[in-house]
């Protein structure tokens, strides 16, 4: 079965620090990868998606990228944070009619 | 472009209550329609899904029918427990691109 895994589950960065979240996805082949942001109480904002290894669709312009070194890692990077980047970053990926997520890294910006 | 509107929340009812959470969607195309749930502190989990004008997605006791001719793809369960708290977006997927459309999200809370 496919498993979906993120990391780090937890973060605190100070103001101007880099940023860097990891998503793999474990048990398929060439899927879509997806990262979408979800501030407090709020939907889901899709930041970036990728079909294919080094395929970077970005939705939002913002300080923040990602990549797509391996068919089955998506990272999300940042050089320099803002506050406004704190939420609920969550990776998904899709291999047909359904999207699958992973748990979710918090960042919280100080 | 494709756009999700779901009914404000938060939704409270007390446990054995009948639920239901509106949602409609705007398409050009025909997608495929979904409901997730978050917990606190969780991912989405994907509730059901349904590919084609008059599929009914079920799961766990929740039902949702895709209607094509009144755009909705509305939520219900007949009798809702304590452990149903959380949040329900409902969502499409484009038809036309790779991306996936998700309403606000409606909160419910489950009284015991």
């Amino acid at each position: 079965s496919q498993t979906i895994h993120q990391w780090p589950a937890t973060l605190v960065q100070p103001v101007g620090s880099p940023l860097s979240l990891e998503c793999t996805v474990e048990g398929t082949s060439n899927p879509n990868l997806y990262w979408y942001r979800q501030a407090a109480g709020r939907g889901l904002q899709l930041l970036f998606y990728s079909v294919g290894i080094g395929q970077i669709s970005s939705e939002v312009p913002q300080n923040l990228s990602a990549s797509r070194p391996q068919d089955r890692q998506f990272i999300l990077s940042s050089k320099k944070l803002l506050l406004s980047d704190s939420g609920f970053y969550l990776c998904a990926w899709t291999g047909g009619y359904e999207q699958y997520f992973g748990p979710g890294t918090r960042l919280t910006v100080t | 472009g494709d756009s999700v509107t779901q009914m404000e929340g938060p939704v409270t009812l007390s446990e054995e209550a009948f639920l239901t959470i509106n949602c409609t969607y705007t398409a050009t195309g025909y997608p495929s329609l979904f409901w997730y749930v978050q917990y606190p502190g969780e991912g989405l989990q994907l509730l059901l899904k349904a590919t084609k004008a008059d599929d009914k997605g079920s799961n766990k006791g929740f039902e949702a029918t895709y209607r094509k001719e009144t755009t909705s793809f509305h939520l219900e369960k007949g009798s809702v427990q304590v452990s149903d708290s959380a949040v329900y977006f409902c969502a499409l997927s484009d038809s036309g691109t790779y991306k996936y459309i998700f309403g606000t999200g409606t909160r419910l809370k489950v009284l015991a």
